[in-house]
């Protein structure tokens, strides 16, 4: 067990649809990234946030958004949902204060759209 | 940005074998992860090793920085080896803070009883 939770661990929905998830990171750590795996472009990053702010961007659609709240959870909101959009989503954590440091990840969550 | 190449993109063994597992990474690093990822979609951290060998049971990893890749081996392979194994890096022309991670396309290995 990493000590990232992610909720719900799965998710179907149709398309048009907006969903939100969800991200603990571990105790004590204050960055927070979010990657998406889906069979044609492998694993992604997405976004990263520090202490509440953003940090670093990737490649991120702009139907996207996430945010890091103060007591350091994220969520992840997809909205305008389309078939391509299918994938596992993971979030990430580290302590965020060193500048190399190993990133611990979640259980992903599922997501299907239809 | 960083390309990163792992080698072989499969690889079907029999229980007890040994393999090595190969990342190639186009750039300078200063952070590398090694992954598992389990029949269930799980990740698991298995080394952090930008340079160096480490050791953990069975499993073992060098990075030859320089060099420019890492090698992840597995000895005396069990069932519960199988799965996809990801290298990842951080590229050294990121900025502080941007700790962002460029995963490789995986090697998908297989353990038959």
């Amino acid at each position: 067990d990493s000590g990232v939770t992610q909720t719900p661990k799965h998710l179907i929905t149709a398309t048009g649809q907006r969903v939100t998830l969800r991200c603990s990171p571990r105790s004590g750590d204050l960055s927070v990234y979010w990657y998406q795996q889906s069979l044609d472009q492998g694993l992604q990053f997405l976004i990263q946030y520090y202490n509440g702010e953003e940090r670093a961007k990737g490649n991120i659609l702009e139907r996207f958004s996430a945010q890091q709240f103060p007591d350091l959870h994220s969520e992840l909101n997809l909205s305008s949902l389309e078939l391509g959009d299918s994938a596992l989503y993971f979030c990430a954590s580290s302590a965020g204060y060193r500048e190399l440091e190993t990133q611990y990840f979640g259980p992903g969550t599922r997501l299907l759209v239809l | 940005g960083i390309q990163v190449e792992q080698s072989p993109p499969d690889l079907i063994l029999q229980e007890g074998a040994n393999s090595t597992l190969r990342c190639n990474f186009s750039d300078s690093v200063n952070n590398l992860q090694w992954f598992h990822q389990n029949p269930w979609g799980q990740l698991i951290n298995l080394f952090y090793i930008p340079s160096g060998t480490k050791q953990n049971g069975r499993l073992s990893a060098t990075t030859v920085a320089t060099e420019r890749y890492s090698l992840l081996y597995i000895s005396s392979s069990q069932t519960t080896d199988s799965g996809v194994y990801f290298c990842a890096v951080r590229s050294t022309r990121g900025y502080f803070g941007n700790e962002k991670l460029t995963f490789g396309t995986g090697t998908r290995l297989t353990i038959i009883p």
